[in-house]
């Protein structure tokens, strides 16, 4: 298996511009958790799915964020209108569901470099 | 909210020598767990604890976990440059529908 894959890799904008990041999970993985990690900030929760649903969204800023995950194998995460301070790096990373809690483990992708000029 | 953190925040070591990262946590955990960040990389999950285990080895990596005192500890032995990284610690808390609750992390420089 490839692993979480995300695109774009980086991504530079304007304020005001939509941005949107892609995330492929593993296959077969029914969570799918979005991230954002910021030197100040830390890394922190945005939402989560399971099996497409988003279950927990508490996390996203604002609503100018937004996320979709049309079917189990593809999620976006959408800002609309960017500004200056969602530049971060953003992560999807993806899990499977079993009771026995060893299966617990989250798989990250690479992440989105997000810069917003 | 952060329930892990981790100290030190920063931590240099000569290469060779071994490196210890420290994690506290609140809650009730099911498990514990630690994952690497390389600069400019994902997470990577290192290595699971459960909560009726003390301790675990994989490689050189030991992870020990106190219950009662709510911490836990990576050790990693005879360290490389290839570990400079930074360390997450990040905890599966019971009733948190099977969520990770991460720490700020640990940053470690092996110096050649």
């Amino acid at each position: 298996d490839a692993g979480v894959i995300q695109s774009p890799r980086h991504e530079v904008t304007e304020m005001g511009q939509e941005v949107t990041l892609r995330c492929k999970p593993i296959s077969g993985h029914d969570y799918l958790f979005w991230y954002r990690q910021t030197m100040m900030r830390g890394l922190e929760l945005l939402i989560y799915f399971n099996n497409n649903v988003p279950i927990d969204d508490s996390g996203m800023p604002e609503d100018r964020f937004s996320a979709k995950m049309p079917n189990a194998s593809f999620s976006t995460l959408k800002i609309q209108p960017s500004e200056p301070r969602d530049s971060a790096v953003y992560f999807c990373a993806s899990r499977l569901q079993g009771a026995d809690s060893g299966k617990n483990i989250q798989y990250f992708g690479a992440g989105t470099r997000l810069s917003v000029l | 909210s952060q329930q892990g953190e981790e100290d030190p925040q920063a931590l240099s070591i000569q290469e060779g020598e071994n490196a210890t990262m420290n994690c506290s946590y609140k809650t009730s955990i099911n498990n514990l767990q630690w994952y690497r960040q390389n600069s400019g990389r994902g997470l990577v999950h290192l290595i699971l604890i459960r909560s009726n285990e003390r301790e675990k080895h994989s490689g050189r990596l030991r992870v020990t976990l106190d219950t009662s005192k709510k911490s836990s500890s990576l050790l990693i032995t005879a360290s490389r440059a290839a570990d400079t990284a930074s360390y997450f610690c990040a905890t599966d808390a019971r009733h948190s529908n099977y969520q990770l609750i991460w720490g700020a992390g640990t940053k470690l420089i092996i110096k050649p």
